[in-house]
């Protein structure tokens, strides 16, 4: 059974850096998508990029084209996140899933990020 | 590319039906039989209940199915039980290579 475990919440200052990660277990298949979801408080999910774990290949959605960074580890079967200068605005939670066959499955568990003073 | 048009509450009684709509536009549900919904309880992750407008993945109830017209996808669930109380989600494929999600419904019981 494939399982998706992603690093433990942040919490950080406006201007930090940050790189949160996604690993993959429970399949040696490589030839899939990881993609990654914002949920801010209290709103919806919003689908940010995806990248492929294999030819690493990265699609953005385009309001966070060039807001982040979706990279992947093939060798340890890691998906990361990352921002280089955070802000308030991107305090929410963070989900990785697998994307294959035009669907999102499984989930992460999610990572909260928090940007506050 | 907008956010998928979902309605913010749908509420109904303990074995009745309800419906969720989801509309989009010709470049996404319109486009694509590659519709998906997620349902997602208060602090928790996602999960997949629906994928290509009506396809369960396994250990998914059969009283959640989905249907599509046009612009707009639905999902039903039928014999409405406490245990639906939930955000569900439609998510889409779009002619720009990428993925737009509904807002969101809340269903209450």
């Amino acid at each position: 059974e494939v399982q998706l475990v992603q690093s433990g919440a942040e919490m950080k200052k406006p201007g930090d850096s940050l790189r949160i990660s996604c690993k993959t277990s429970g399949s040696s298949f490589t030839n899939y998508w990881i993609g990654w979801v914002r949920q801010r408080p209290g709103e919806g999910l919003e689908w940010m990029g995806l990248i492929h774990q294999s030819d690493f290949d990265v699609r953005y959605s385009p309001p966070f084209q060039g807001q982040v960074t979706i990279s992947v580890d093939k060798s340890k079967n890691t998906s990361y996140l990352q921002w280089s200068s955070l802000q308030a605005s991107d305090t929410a939670v963070y989900y990785c899933a697998r994307q294959y066959n035009y669907k999102a499955e499984p989930w992460g568990q999610g990572t909260l990020v928090t940007v506050s003073t | 590319q907008s956010a998928l048009t979902q309605p913010a509450s749908v509420s109904g009684s303990p074995g009745q039906s309800i419906t969720i709509s989801c509309t989009g536009t010709s470049t996404d549900v319109g486009l694509y039989n590659y519709v998906s919904w997620y349902q997602q309880y208060p602090g928790k992750g996602p999960k997949l209940i629906l994928s290509d407008v009506n396809e369960r993945p396994s250990g998914v109830f059969s009283r959640f199915s989905g249907s599509k017209s046009g612009n707009t996808a639905s999902l039903t669930i039928s014999g409405l039980q406490a245990d639906d109380e939930a955000d569900y989600y439609c998510c889409s494929y779009t002619i720009s290579d990428s993925w737009v999600f509904g807002g969101g419904t809340k269903v209450t019981v």
